[in-house]
């Protein structure tokens, strides 16, 4: 069975652009989640999508929103890009929401603002 | 809110060393316990998770369990390998989502 995919790998843009990053879940899995991993800040959780509804949201500024297709796909994206979104933007996919479910993470994104 | 708390690192051990990594949080109600692996360049791998008190979780040679009673979840291993250097993340969710709340992690270093 494919793994979660996330693509693309590497991005590089400038501060000010917007940027769309995409995860592909484990087939059958519908609970897709997103996070941020910093140096400074670790690692942190921005959004978890069930059934093409949003259902939790970190404490991340409007910049950065997200959507699920109804394929479980999922995008994240980040408008008026700063220095400080640098950061490897990882994804995971789990059969349902609930923490009894193991959550199985993509390779992540890793985006360079200049 | 929740949090973890992690030792930190670098933890630098020779091959066959015995491991431990202490991990404690702070939450509300009974959250679920995990234990994440992250190899450079790589996203994270789950090792292993504990969803109730005194649950032992194991994989791997790794262990830990849900102690409640002192808030904690440390990671063990009898006899660590160079293979098992890599970053190790504490983590917990409430049971009702899938947001993982993580330590800041603890970076392991084996040498032969």
């Amino acid at each position: 069975k494919a793994g979660v995919t996330q693509t693309p790998r590497y991005l590089i843009k400038t501060r000010g652009q917007q940027v769309t990053l995409s995860c592909s879940p484990i087939s059958g899995h519908r609970s897709v989640s997103w996070y941020q991993q910093t140096p400074g800040q670790g690692l942190q959780f921005l959004f978890e999508y069930f059934s093409e509804t949003q259902r939790n949201k970190g404490n991340f500024p409007g910049r950065f929103s997200g959507r699920q297709f109804s394929n479980s796909r999922s995008e994240m994206n980040v408008s008026t890009l700063e220095l400080g979104d640098s950061a490897l933007y990882l994804c995971a996919s789990s059969l349902e929401p609930g923490g009894v479910y193991e959550q199985y993470f993509g390779p992540g994104t890793r985006l360079t603002v200049t | 809110g929740n949090s973890v708390t992690q030792m930190e690192g670098p933890v630098t051990l020779s091959e066959e060393a015995f491991l431990t990594i202490n991990c404690t949080y702070t939450a509300t109600g009974y959250p679920s316990l995990f234990w994440y692996v992250q190899y450079p360049g790589e996203g994270l791998q789950l090792l292993l998770k504990a969803t109730k008190a005194d649950d032992k979780g194991s994989n791997k040679g790794f262990e830990a369990t849900y102690r409640k009673e002192t808030t904690s979840f440390h990671l063990e291993k009898g006899s660590v390998q160079v293979s098992d250097s890599a970053v190790y993340f504490c983590a917990l969710s409430n049971n009702a989502g899938n947001m993982l709340t993580f330590g800041g992690g603890t970076r392991l270093m084996v040498k032969p």
